[in-house]
Order: C-alpha cells, then structure tokens, then sequence
C-alpha cells in the first residue's frame, strides 16, 4: 500500500533562517506530487506541483522553491524565512487529476 | 481568476440537526471531489463524483454534483460530534490547462453535543 512522509512534524524558525521540507512517498511511482500551505483557519494554498523529476510548477510567486530530485521525493525549501511563511505545509501524491493523498503535514512557526 | 467557492464558511450546530455545504465553480469541473479536514490533521479524501447530475451517499452524508457539472453539495443528515471538521470540495477545471485539483476555501463544522 502507499504511504506518504512528512519531516519534521513541527518547526520554529527564526526569520531570515533557511527552511528544507522534505515529502516522500513510498508504494507506488511516477507520482504526481504537491505542496501546499494553509493558514489558521483558512483553505488551502497550493504552492508546486511536479509531474515528474525535475519538473515543477510554480502557482504563487514568493520566496519558497521546490525540487524533485528523485520520483517520489519533494523538498520544499527557502533561504530566507518571512513571518508570512508560517503555516501548516502538506504534501499530497495523485496520479493524474484523481484522489490526492496528503501527508501529515508540518507546522512551520516563523518568529 | 478561476476559482472554487464554498459557502458557508463556518457553521455551528446542535448535535442531530443537518448540515450543508455548496460548492460553485467559476468554470465547468471536469469531476468534484470532497476530503475532510479534522481539527489538527490532514485532509482525508471523502468521495468523487463524475457524471452530471450525480448523487452518491455515504451513510448520513449525501453529495450531489449539479447538471452543468460547476456545483456540488454535500448534506449532512443529524450531525454527529464525530462530524466536526473542515470540509473541502476540488475540482479539475476544465479547459484551463490546469492539471491540479482547484481546492475550495473550505466549510468548517462545529458540532455542540
């Protein structure tokens, strides 16, 4: 069966520090896979979503990238962390435009 | 832009009485799919619906996908505590050359036992 990784559960960061999330996904391959962020409260944002290696869509312009450096790995990263950044960051594998599969998720505290 | 809203953006309910939540869609969707949120965890996905005018249920909970496939509805029938979450309704929007689901901005349920 599949699984998805998230690490670490939970983050405090100082601002301008730099940031490296990592997803990965094991049980299947050539996962499409995503990140998001959501606020308190609110819905989700999503950030990038990979097609496969190398391959990386940018939705939001801001101070976060993404790589995929191998099939089922997804690293969030930035090198200067902004108060605005806090936030609870999930990744998710699909195949296609189907079912999206999240991972627990990490909650980043900018301070 | 494109987008997908759903309204309310926050209900609060006695234990036992009814919910729902709509979903609309700028652009037609080429399918609508819900996930519940718990409080603290990840969304979980809940079902899919495809085909125009389609009704399917799960238990108490009934979904429904409108005719012109750019809204969708899901229906608690008497709510229980364990109900309580976010729930969010996606979508492919169609003819947008987006291939990511479009999340929705999300209904949060509070359940009062």
């Amino acid at each position: 069966s599949q699984t998805i990784h998230q690490w670490p559960a939970t983050l405090v960061q100082p601002v301008g520090s730099p940031l490296s999330l990592e997803c990965t996904v094991e049980g299947t391959s050539n996962p499409n896979l995503y990140w998001y962020r959501q606020a308190a409260g609110r819905g989700l944002q999503l950030l990038f979503y990979s097609v496969g290696i190398g391959q990386i869509s940018s939705e939001v312009p801001q101070n976060l990238s993404a790589s995929r450096p191998q099939d089922r790995q997804f690293i969030l990263s930035s090198k200067k962390l902004l108060l605005s950044d806090s936030g609870f960051y999930l990744c998710a594998w699909s195949h296609g435009g189907d079912t999206q599969y999240f991972g627990p998720g990490t909650r980043l505290t900018v301070l | 832009g494109q987008q997908v809203m759903q309204i309310p953006q926050y209900q609060h309910v006695q234990e036992g009485e009814d919910f729902t939540t709509y979903c609309n869609s700028s652009t037609t969707l080429s399918n609508i799919q819900w996930y519940k949120q718990r409080p603290g965890g990840h969304p979980v996905f809940l079902i899919q619906l495809v085909k125009s005018g389609e009704v399917k249920k799960q238990k108490r909970l009934t979904f429904q996908f409108g005719e012109a496939k750019k809204n969708s509805s899901l229906h608690i029938t008497a709510t229980q505590t364990t109900d309580v979450g976010t729930y969010f309704c996606a979508g492919v929007l169609r003819d947008t050359g987006r291939r990511a689901l479009t999340f929705g901005s999300g209904t949060r349920l509070q359940v009062q036992p």
